[in-house]
Order: C-alpha cells, then structure tokens, then sequence
C-alpha cells in the first residue's frame, strides 16, 4: 500500500505569504488520483483540490495544486486569516490512504 | 439542502460496540458511496472503510477488518457504521464522508458530516 508522506510538519506563515506544501507518495500515485483537503479546528475537512490540480466548487484560484507520480504540492499564492488551518492529501482511485497532515500557523 | 447528518455522542465501556449513524439528504443516495473516517484526538484522518449506496458493496482497511460492519438502510438514504471490541484507542471523532460511484474505482470525498464523538473509557 503507497505511503502519502506531507512535509513540513508544521509551517509557520505571515498573511499575505505563500505557503508551499509538500505530498510524496512512496509509489506512483494511479492516474495522478490526489486531493486536498483543509481542516479548521472542530470542522470537518473539506475538500479544496482533486485529480491534483483542479478546484472544487467555490474554493479561491489562490488554492493551486500541482505535481504528479509521486510529488505533489499545495500551493496557497497569499495566505489570509481564514487559511491558517490543517491540510491533508488523500490519494483515491485504486486505494484510499492520507498524508499525515501540515499545520499552517500563524507567525 | 445537501448533507450529511451523524448521530450524536457515544460514551462506551472497553469491549462494548458502539453504531454510528449518518442520515444523507439532498440527493440520490443510490448515486455515491459512504466513506467512515476516524480521527483520534490531535491526530490525522484514517479511512476506516466504505460502503457503496447503489448495492451495499462495502471494503475495509485491513485494520478493521474483524472489527467493522457497514450497512445502508436506503429506505431512510442512512448509513450506519458499527465497531465491535471497542478499546481506549478507538476514542476518536468518526466522520462519514461521500464520494461519488466510478465503476469500481475510489473517488474523492466532496461532502462530509460534521463527525460523532466516541468515547471509550472505564
């Protein structure tokens, strides 16, 4: 089963910055089949990227994702308040396994 | 309105088993899957398994296996997850979670629940 390693672990941001997070999948993900995912403290996640780069209904163009086999990156382009949060990839199609999560917190 | 609603918090002893139940709204039920997540406290998401809403199919992870039953109700559109042997390190927040039919193949999860509280203790 393919591993989905994020990193960092924790990255600490200003608003107004870019923040770059990073998923690595220790076997080529099938079909480039990954997904991101926002959690805010006591919330559901919710869905921000699938198919690695396309935007779900309603999340802001400054959400892009990237990559594909097994690097994938999350790229937010100006952090605002409400994105200081907890982002998870999830790869689907074949199997279903998640990263283990980055903090993006407030410097 | 689209949605997914869990039912509320469990307090269970060690050994016993505790169901959780997720009530869809909003759309053809028979059209997507349920996934159950879990999430332990200050911890990140774990896929527990899913159970497609067209026939009752269901997969697990092999954690589970022995542990975890997933049925439909699909008279009521409700999806209900039951774990059995319950131990301390089952206290988690549950989410069941949708994701579309594909013929076979996992899709996404573009609506959640808002999650159900278990708590296992003496």
């Amino acid at each position: 089963e393919s591993v989905l390693t994020q990193s960092p672990g924790t990255l600490s941001l200003s608003p107004g910055e870019r923040a770059t997070l990073s998923c690595r999948a220790s076997q080529s993900v099938w079909y480039n089949y990954l997904a991101w995912y926002q959690q805010k403290p006591g919330q559901a996640p919710r869905l921000l990227i699938f198919g690695a780069s396309s935007r779900a209904t309603g999340i802001p163009d400054r959400f892009s994702g990237s990559g594909s086999e097994t690097d994938f990156t999350l790229t937010i382009s100006r952090l605002e308040p409400e994105d200081f949060a907890v982002y998870y990839c999830q790869q689907y199609g074949s199997s279903l396994t998640f990263g283990g999560g980055t903090k993006v917190e407030i410097k | 309105q689209v949605q997914l609603v869990q039912s509320g918090v469990e307090v269970k002893q060690p050994g016993a088993s505790v169901k959780v139940s997720c009530r869809t709204s909003g759309y053809t039920f028979s059209s997507y899957g349920i996934n159950w997540v879990r999430q332990a406290p200050g911890q990140g998401l774990e896929w527990m398994g899913w159970i497609s809403g067209f026939n009752g199919d269901t997969k697990h992870a092999q954690k589970f296996q022995d542990r975890v039953t997933m049925t439909t109700d699909t008279s009521t559109k409700t999806a209900y997850m039951e774990l059995r042997s319950l131990r301390s390190d089952d206290t988690a927040l549950y989410y069941c979670a949708r994701e579309n039919l594909m013929n076979g193949v996992h899709w996404y999860f573009d609506l959640w629940g808002r999650g159900t509280l278990v708590t296992v203790s003496s």
